[in-house]
């Protein structure tokens, strides 16, 4: 089955500064990768998410890029904000439709320093 | 819309008692979904369910028993609770169809078995 990594597990950037997050996978099926945030308590919620047949997307301050061939992918957040602190998951899947099981990373804690 | 509704929010359990996590979504999502997240770990998979009167096994099954007999609920059955069964439980649900179908977490359920 498929195996996601990530990396780091922490990370911590001054606030205002970029943040990198990298996820690699290894069933070459699969075809959708999407970014999850979760806060303290709270259940993870979809921040942004690509398709096999794109090699980036970007929603305002932040992207993910996808490199098929190495078969990883990173989400890149510009201009950190406190708010931006939680818990981020990556996730792929190769079910028909592209998203109906996931397998998730292990996750990155990531805090803003003010 | 409520979402996906989870019930109940925290509980203890002795090992070998049983019991029910409730989910419900109201958003007619034909997918639902548990996982179970385990300190520093990702979400894994136990049961999902591609519509009223279907699931099938997930990543982690063992331990766990779920039915869907409506869209709308989507229970999970633990039986005979162990120490390893301590985790905080997610439900989900999406609408499958081609190019989409973003997972909707529901707040969680924080199990401990002792």
């Amino acid at each position: 089955g498929e195996n996601v990594e990530q990396h780091p597990s922490t990370l911590s950037v001054q606030e205002g500064d970029s943040a990198v997050i990298k996820c690699t996978y290894s069933d070459s099926a699969s075809n959708y990768f999407p970014w999850y945030k979760q806060e303290l308590g709270k259940g993870p919620q979809l921040i942004i998410d690509i398709r096999s047949n794109v090699g980036e997307k970007k929603d305002q301050r932040i992207a993910v890029t996808l490199n098929k061939t190495a078969k990883h992918f990173s989400l890149h957040i510009t201009e950190t904000q406190p708010e931006d602190s939680a818990v981020y998951f990556c996730a792929a899947s190769n079910g028909d439709f592209g998203n109906e099981k996931l397998t998730f990373g292990t996750g990155t804690r990531l805090t803003i320093i003010p | 819309n409520a979402g996906v509704t989870q019930t109940p929010k925290f509980r203890i359990l002795k090992i070998g008692q049983s019991m029910t996590l409730q989910c419900t979504q109201d958003m007619n999502h034909n997918y639902m979904y548990w996982y179970r997240q385990d300190p520093g770990m990702g979400l894994k998979l136990i049961y999902y369910s591609v519509g009223a009167g279907i699931t099938d096994k997930g990543e982690v099954p063992n331990g766990y028993n779920v039915s869907r007999s409506t869209t709308e609920d989507f229970p999970l059955r633990l039986e005979l609770a162990a120490p390893s069964q301590t985790s905080v439980y997610f439900c989900a649900s999406s609408y499958v169809r081609q190019g989409s179908g973003e997972q909707f977490f529901g707040p969680g359920t924080r199990l401990t078995v002792l």
